[in-house]
């Protein structure tokens, strides 16, 4: 069964820094690429970023790069994403995707000061 | 970016009845190995988002064949036969053939 399982997720002041994990099991991990989405509250579904199985190519949205990178460790069946320049707007339910076929429960992100 | 318009936004449905949603986009989405990377996905209160269909008309694993997905061009249509209560939720339309990936703006399905 695949699963997926997030962390990392938490209270954040603007401008801090926050590095996301996800837990893969139940599935060769090398072998898909592998997403993040977000989703604020009450509102709808935004893909972030995409990553090639074995890392050589990465695809963020427009509106975050240079603020947030997608990486994975395939020997530790990993998927990360590390979030800098934190901004209020940033706040949001931040998932992990294997491209869109099976998603996590879901990692909760709040900027506040 | 490529735009996924949906409608309705909120669609009331008796019980039994059958439904349909509405997808369309901006631009094609037929990819250069000529297939349309057309998604929808459901998302139950409190829930994940879950696959239902891609490439427009397949469904996930799992997923009852009350459900079909099909296409007319840029437009695309979700139906449901037969709403039950677990069908309850949002349901957005994601294209993945261009980047950056981009959702419709979700559909919300309440019984009647």
């Amino acid at each position: 069964e695949v699963q997926l399982v997030e962390s990392g997720g938490g209270l954040v002041q603007p401008g801090g820094s926050l590095r996301l994990s996800c837990a893969a099991s139940g599935f060769t991990f090398s072998s898909y690429w592998m997403s993040w989405a977000r989703q604020a509250p009450g509102k709808g579904l935004e893909w972030v970023a995409n990553i090639h199985p074995d890392g050589s190519e990465k695809y963020h949205v427009d509106s975050l790069k240079g603020r947030f990178t997608i990486s994975r460790d395939n020997a530790k069946n990993s998927l990360y994403l590390q979030m800098n320049s934190l901004r209020a707007e940033d706040t949001a339910m931040y998932y992990c995707t294997r491209d869109g076929d099976h998603w996590g429960q879901g990692t909760l992100v709040t900027v506040s000061s | 970016d490529v735009v996924m318009t949906q409608s309705p936004l909120s669609l009331p449905v008796t019980l039994g009845q059958p439904a349909s949603i509405s997808c369309r986009s901006s631009q094609s989405l037929v990819y250069s190995d000529g297939n349309t990377y057309l998604n929808w996905f459901q998302q139950r209160p409190g829930q994940s988002p879950r696959r239902l269909i891609y490439k427009v008309s397949n469904r996930d694993s799992g997923v009852p064949d009350r459900f079909t997905g099909s296409a007319s061009g840029t437009d695309f249509t979700l139906k449901i036969s037969r709403v039950e209560a677990e069908d309850v939720g949002v349901y957005y339309c994601m294209q993945s053939t261009h980047w950056p990936r981009t959702f419709g703006q979700g559909t919300k399905l309440e019984i009647k």
